[in-house]
């Protein structure tokens, strides 16, 4: 079993949706959680982190469920130019860990 | 502030030959990561500094790959000799301190091994 497992997608939506993003980790000693953002043939960068509390940053909400081990994104009023894979991560030992990532296109 | 600096951005290499990657972190970043992306997967942790000593070199296939920082700046990735299966993107990062503080990635350095 992958340590960090994500839905590949695509996901295609249209301008203005709502979609959903879930992550799923295997090991309970995982200490912070994160997004990171990749755009095509570019470097992947810090999007968030994810607190227990979940966290919401303009359009976007992070949440964590640690006893399902379980991450989500959510990602309201989609632009153009939130296309882009969106990597979760998480701290297992001192060690980021990040999963395959999930393509997220956004359509006019 | 200048980002994580690599270079070179693209290599091609023949199999069995040797090939070298160079990383300049942010400034005052203490941490120094080097990882590899395949196509279609997320970054995999090769090696992490703490200044100039080498705390995580796990992942680091070590009967091919080196990977030094002097100084506690500057590091270099090297892999010798080059395998097909070397061919992906050399990714550098660099934080302040800690693993969870933001780690800032540099633009990568694409080999392909023929």
């Amino acid at each position: 079993r992958k340590e960090v497992e994500q839905d590949p997608g695509p996901f295609n939506v249209p301008e203005g949706a709502t979609v959903a993003f879930n992550c799923t980790y295997s090991n309970s000693a995982s200490q912070s959680f994160f997004w990171y953002r990749q755009d095509c043939r570019k470097e992947p960068k810090l999007l968030m982190s994810v607190y227990s509390s979940g966290n919401e940053d303009g359009r976007f909400t992070a949440q964590l469920n640690r006893a399902s081990q379980y991450i989500s994104l959510l990602i309201r009023d989609s632009k153009l130019s939130d296309s882009a894979t969106y990597l979760c991560v998480v701290n297992v030992f001192q060690k980021l860990v990040f999963g395959t990532g999930t393509r997220l296109l956004v359509s006019p | 502030e200048a980002g994580v600096v690599q270079s070179p951005r693209y290599k091609i290499i023949e199999k069995k030959q040797p090939v070298a990657f160079w990383c300049n972190p942010i400034s005052g970043h203490n941490t120094l990561y080097w990882y590899r992306q395949n196509l279609g997967q997320g970054p995999e942790l090769l090696i992490r500094y703490e200044n100039e000593e080498a705390v995580d070199d796990s992942q680091l296939p070590k009967d091919r790959f080196s990977a030094e920082r002097l100084k506690g700046v500057d590091s270099t990735l090297k892999i010798q000799p080059a395998e097909l299966g070397d061919s992906a993107v050399y990714l550098c990062a660099s934080s302040l301190d800690r693993v969870t503080d933001t780690q800032y990635f540099g633009p990568g350095t694409r080999l392909t091994v023929l």
